[in-house]
């Protein structure tokens, strides 16, 4: 079956630290990888994605690489400000797999706090 | 503004009476999923649509009911309430393609607190 994997919660950096989110997943087929952030109070919204093997995404200075040789999607970001404070999810969603077309398979969520 | 709105935000329930939490989206997007966020589980898919008339099951449809009558709606039943259906609702819509939502973004509503007692 599908599944994600993150590191467990709660982490706690000082700003300008490096951060790194582990994400590990199992599919059955061929995967597109999301990182997904939510902050206090609100809905999730999409932070970066990646659709094929060994494709980076990356945005506001995140970034993350699909490998598929070892069923990763670390989430790395060079240097964290109190703002990234947020929770974040990997996620994981299929494609040509008849039934599973339309599910989305999420991590339990890593709670990041950076302090100034 | 491009969004998906839910309704209430808030509820506070008691056992056995019957509630329905709305959905909609002003994208045009074919599909729409509900997903419950709970403490140290992360996010569960409860029902998805992908498209008018067209629902199927996520990892924990049990308690709940969903419709799909019209492609901007997607609303969230719940014929008997208990307290483990205490939770954080989301909705969420994408467009699709010839491979279903596999590359697409989720678009989130705010959540909606749900309280059973």
């Amino acid at each position: 079956g599908n599944s994600v994997t993150q590191m467990e919660g709660p982490v706690t950096l000082s700003e300008e630290a490096f951060l790194t989110i582990n994400c590990t997943y199992t599919a059955t087929g061929y995967p597109s990888l999301f990182w997904y952030v939510q902050y206090p109070g609100e809905g999730l919204q999409l932070l970066l994605k990646a659709t094929k093997a060994d494709d980076k995404g990356s945005n506001k200075g995140f970034e993350a690489t699909y490998r598929k040789e070892t069923t990763s999607f670390h989430l790395e970001k060079g240097s964290v400000q109190v703002s990234d404070s947020a929770v974040y999810f990997c996620a994981l969603s299929e494609r040509n797999r008849g039934s599973t077309l339309g599910r989305l398979y999420f991590g339990r969520g890593t709670q990041l706090t950076v302090w100034p | 503004e491009a969004q998906v709105t839910q309704n209430p935000r808030y509820l506070i329930t008691v056992t056995g009476k019957k509630l329905t939490v709305t959905c909609s989206q002003n994208m045009n997007h074919e599909y729409m999923s509900w997903y419950r966020q709970d403490p140290g589980l992360g996010l569960r898919q409860i029902y998805y649509s992908m498209n008018v008339e067209v629902t199927d099951k996520g990892d924990v449809p049990e308690g709940y009911k969903v419709s799909r009558k019209e492609k901007r709606n997607f609303p969230l039943i719940l014929e008997s309430p208990s307290p483990n259906q205490t939770s954080l609702y989301f909705c969420a819509s994408s467009p699709t393609s010839g491979q279903g939502i596999g590359e697409e973004t989720q678009y989130f509503g705010p959540g909606t607190r749900l309280l059973v007692l």
